[in-house]
């Protein structure tokens, strides 16, 4: 069974603070790691989709890292915002050929 | 929006009712999928379609039906639920499906929260 571990689970922080979270998976049969950000009512949206060990992919003030081998990518938010609050889900694809999602970490950020 | 449309948004069915969630694509994708959410647990594949051919049932019981009439368009049948069923049901697509898909982000519906009584 793939299990896939995102921590923290959730994380409250200041507006204008810096953030990262943790997404651990697999190391074997790596194929692709996808990040989504999930607002409250609203449908997950895709961040990123890595592939490549060393991987490194910024959107604005996120960004991400991936390191296949040791079977971990970080999410990193900079200068925090209110609208960053979100649920931030990572999911992993190996050659069972299926997405296996995190429970995600639950970012609050307070004005 | 994401181009994928869901509806109900909400559902409450007794468990003898049977029920249809409906999935809508406007983005020309070639893969669908059916995720389930249960309180604190991962989004949990149920279904998988690829050119309206069902590619991957993840042991779902059968008192859920899929149902591709289109590329464009998928179904969930409920018929003589468990309260247990109740979650948010999540549709997806994407350009392709598998490891020919593994580059491809998904693109979610808004989801159907249902209540199973």
């Amino acid at each position: 069974i793939l299990n896939v571990e995102q921590s923290p689970q959730s994380l409250h922080v200041q507006e204008g603070d810096s953030t990262n979270f943790t997404c651990s998976f697999p190391s074997s049969n790596f194929y692709a790691l996808h990040w989504y950000r999930w607002e409250t009512a609203k449908s997950p949206e895709a961040l990123f989709v890595m592939t490549l060990n060393g991987d490194e992919k910024k959107k604005g003030r996120i960004s991400a890292t991936l390191n296949t081998k040791e079977g971990y990518s970080y999410l990193y938010i900079k200068g925090s915002q209110p609208e960053d609050s979100a649920t931030y889900l990572c999911a992993f694809m190996s050659g069972f050929q299926k997405l296996v999602f995190g429970t995600g970490t639950r970012l609050l950020v307070s004005p | 929006e994401t181009g994928v449309t869901q509806t109900p948004r909400h559902l409450v069915m007794g468990m003898t009712n049977k029920k249809s969630l409906k999935c809508e694509q406007h983005l020309g994708h070639n893969a669908m999928y059916w995720y389930k959410q249960s309180a604190k647990k991962p989004l949990e594949l149920m279904f998988v379609y690829n050119f309206k051919e069902q590619t991957e049932n993840n042991s779902v019981p059968s008192r859920f039906s899929p149902e591709c009439p289109n590329s464009s368009h998928l179904f969930l049948h409920l018929h003589t639920l468990q309260p247990e069923d109740s979650a948010l049901y999540l549709c997806a697509s994407s350009q392709e499906e598998g490891l020919a898909g593994a580059r491809n982000e998904q693109f979610f519906g808004p989801g159907t929260r249902l209540t199973v009584l």
